[in-house]
Order: structure tokens, then C-alpha cells, then sequence
């Protein structure tokens, strides 16, 4: 059974903040997706990753940054959190396959204030 | 641009069948995928469709017509614990990027 495990299921801090979202998997998948799912907007990609330190801008990556050094650890890092990133965010990952099924974690709902 | 649309809301009884439609229009495609997500949880893979025509998984269907940009999800007899959210999302030509549909949230009622 594949596990995807993200470091905090709620999260609050303060405009301006560093804020570090990890993110393990325990299934050897190469790929790795950081989302933020907003109400009527579905899941939208922030960065991916294909590879230990290779990484990939999804469609809204302003803002962000990642990092992978390991295979199985996929970190999303806010340099410095605003409100408007006040969302859910959520880790995926996938293997090398031709059904493509994204295995996703149980999401970390950050508040910014 | 990218864009995935869906019908925000269907609503249908126990038993039923119910269809969820979702055209897309994206810069290339290479497949599309169907998730459920209940509230509160995580998204959970139904199906995939790289080419033309009907995928069955038990009482999920899934079907993709790419020469109208064009997929639909039909779940048959109904039951209460599939009322969730569906999104669609299509894997574009940039090798491991999703886009994602804004959801389908489906209401089955007794």
C-alpha cells in the first residue's frame, strides 16, 4: 500500500514567515507534486519533481520554492508567506507506469494571518 | 491557455446512474484521469484514458473522445458513499504536468 505522509495537517503562521511543507512518500516513485487546492479553482501545480534534485514549475510556482534530496522527501517551502496563500495543500507522487495514478497525501490546510 | 471545465454540482438517488463530463483544452494531451475526493480527505485515482473509447472498472466507467476534447466519468448504481467531489485532469505534452478540472460535486440522495 502506498503511503504519502505530510508533516502537519494544519498549519498557522504569520505574513512574512518561512514556512517548510514536507512531504514522504514510502513507494521508491520517482515523480512528486506539490498542489494547493482552492474552492472552485480544483488542484492546481505548484512544482514537480521527476527526479532527486530535479524540479519542475507547475502552473502557479510564484511564490514558491522546492526542494528534493532524497527520493522518497519533497519539501515546499514558502519564503515569505502572504494571505493569499492561506490554502490546502497537498503532495502527490507517482511511479514510472502507463496508468499514471498520482497517489496523494492527506493535505495540509495552512492559514496565514 | 489551460482549461478543464465540469459541471460544478449533480445531484441524482440511489441507484441511478449519473454521467460527468469534462472537456478540456490544453496545449497538448497524453491522457486524461479521473479522481474522487470526499470531504475532508484525499484525492483517489479511478481511472485513466490515453485513447479513444471506454475503460469499465466495476460500476466506474470511463470515456474520452480526443477528437472533441471530450471525457465523461459514469457511475452506475449509486450508492450513498460515492457522493464526492470528481475532478478530471489531463496530462499535458510537458511530460509529468496535470491540470485539473474545478470538480463535479456529487449529491446522492436516499
Amino acid at each position: 500500500d502506498v503511503k504519502v505522509t505530510q508533516s502537519s495537517r494544519y498549519l498557522v503562521k504569520r505574513t512574512g514567515e518561512k514556512v517548510f511543507l514536507e512531504c514522504v512518500q514510502d513507494m521508491d516513485h520517482e515523480n512528486m507534486f506539490w498542489y494547493r487546492q482552492d474552492p472552485g479553482l480544483g488542484l492546481r501545480l505548484i512544482y514537480f519533481s521527476y527526479d532527486v534534485k530535479m524540479k519542475e514549475k507547475g502552473d502557479i510556482p510564484e511564490g514558491y520554492s522546492v526542494s528534493r534530496e532524497k527520493k522518497e522527501r519533497f519539501s515546499l517551502i514558502l519564503e515569505s508567506a502572504s494571505t493569499n496563500q492561506t490554502s490546502m495543500y497537498l503532495c502527490a507522487s507517482m511511479g514510472q507506469g502507463t496508468t499514471y495514478e498520482q497517489y496523494f497525501g492527506p493535505g495540509t490546510r495552512l492559514t496565514v494571518t | 491557455g489551460q482549461s478543464l471545465e465540469q459541471p460544478s454540482e449533480v445531484t441524482a438517488v440511489e441507484g441511478a446512474i449519473v454521467q460527468i463530463n469534462c472537456t478540456y483544452q490544453t496545449s497538448g494531451f497524453y491522457g486524461l484521469s479521473w479522481y474522487q475526493q470526499h470531504d475532508g480527505g484525499a484525492p483517489t485515482f479511478l481511472s485513466y484514458n490515453a485513447l479513444d473509447g471506454l475503460e469499465e472498472t466495476g460500476r466506474f466507467s470511463s470515456f474520452l473522445s480526443r477528437s472533441d476534447s471530450y471525457g465523461y466519468l459514469l457511475l452506475q448504481e449509486l450508492q450513498m458513499k460515492d457522493s464526492a467531489s470528481y475532478f478530471c485532469a489531463v496530462r499535458d505534452n510537458y511530460g509529468q504536468n496535470f491540470v485539473f478540472g474545478p470538480g463535479t460535486r456529487l449529491s446522492v440522495l436516499p
